[in-house]
């Protein structure tokens, strides 16, 4: 199967501070989304970006699909980012559509 | 609008006994549905899809199963629960491509 790879495992930041977290992705995919997990354990919907860029606010991301990688960018940084960030990618089975995580990024955002 | 619901949101259940944790989802009809385990620690495995009523696809064998009785209901059950089996379960949707997740199931098996 697919393999998705994310780095850093681990990132710790100063509050204003800027970051890129990478996911890299073994084969061709249908979408490509970014979560954010709070505390809570509730998975937030970040991006879907299955190419291109999008921004929303601080946070921004990039999707290279021929180059099988993708970037989440946070910009001046909160102690309300801290959590994991997930990738997900899509493929496609002869049994239907699959959802492949990485291992996430935990962030660490420090007042 | 579009929304899933999964509960309850945690459970503490006895080595031996059975399990069911319910997913439905309202808003869409025929969506993708997915059954996620996260144990200590960060990766989320995924245990189980469907593409319709009856079409389950188990990706790992293990002391689970899946059901998905109508359209919008996806079950995940265990006649007899290991220690192994705690965790955090996350029941997700894909109405058209891009995949929504429920709260959660925080599981404990003691």
């Amino acid at each position: 199967g697919i393999q998705v790879e994310q780095s850093p495992p681990d990132l710790i930041l100063q509050e204003g501070a800027n970051s890129t977290l990478r996911c890299n992705f073994s084969d061709s995919v249908n979408n490509l989304q970014w979560f954010h997990q709070n505390p809570w354990g509730q998975l937030i919907n970040l991006f879907y970006i299955p190419s291109g860029t999008k921004q929303n606010g601080r946070l921004s991301a990039t999707t290279v699909a021929t180059e099988r990688y993708s970037l989440l960018y946070i910009s001046s940084s909160q102690t309300t980012d801290s959590g994991v960030y997930f990738c997900a990618v899509e493929t496609s089975e002869t049994s239907g559509s699959r959802l492949t995580f990485g291992e996430g990024t935990q962030l660490t955002v420090n007042p | 609008s579009q929304t899933i619901h999964q509960w309850p949101a945690t459970l503490v259940q006895p080595v031996g006994s059975p399990l069911s944790l319910e997913c439905t989802v309202e808003g869409t009809s025929n969506p993708n549905l997915y059954w996620y385990r996260q144990a200590a620690g960060r990766g989320l495995q995924l245990l189980f899809y469907s593409v319709g009523i009856g079409q389950i696809s188990s990706e790992v064998p293990q002391n689970l199963s899946a059901s998905r009785p109508q359209d919008r209901q996806f079950i995940l059950s265990s006649k007899k629960l290991l220690l192994s089996d705690s965790g955090f379960y996350l029941c997700a949707w894909s109405p058209f491509a891009e995949a929504f997740f429920g709260q959660g199931t925080r599981l404990t098996v003691v």
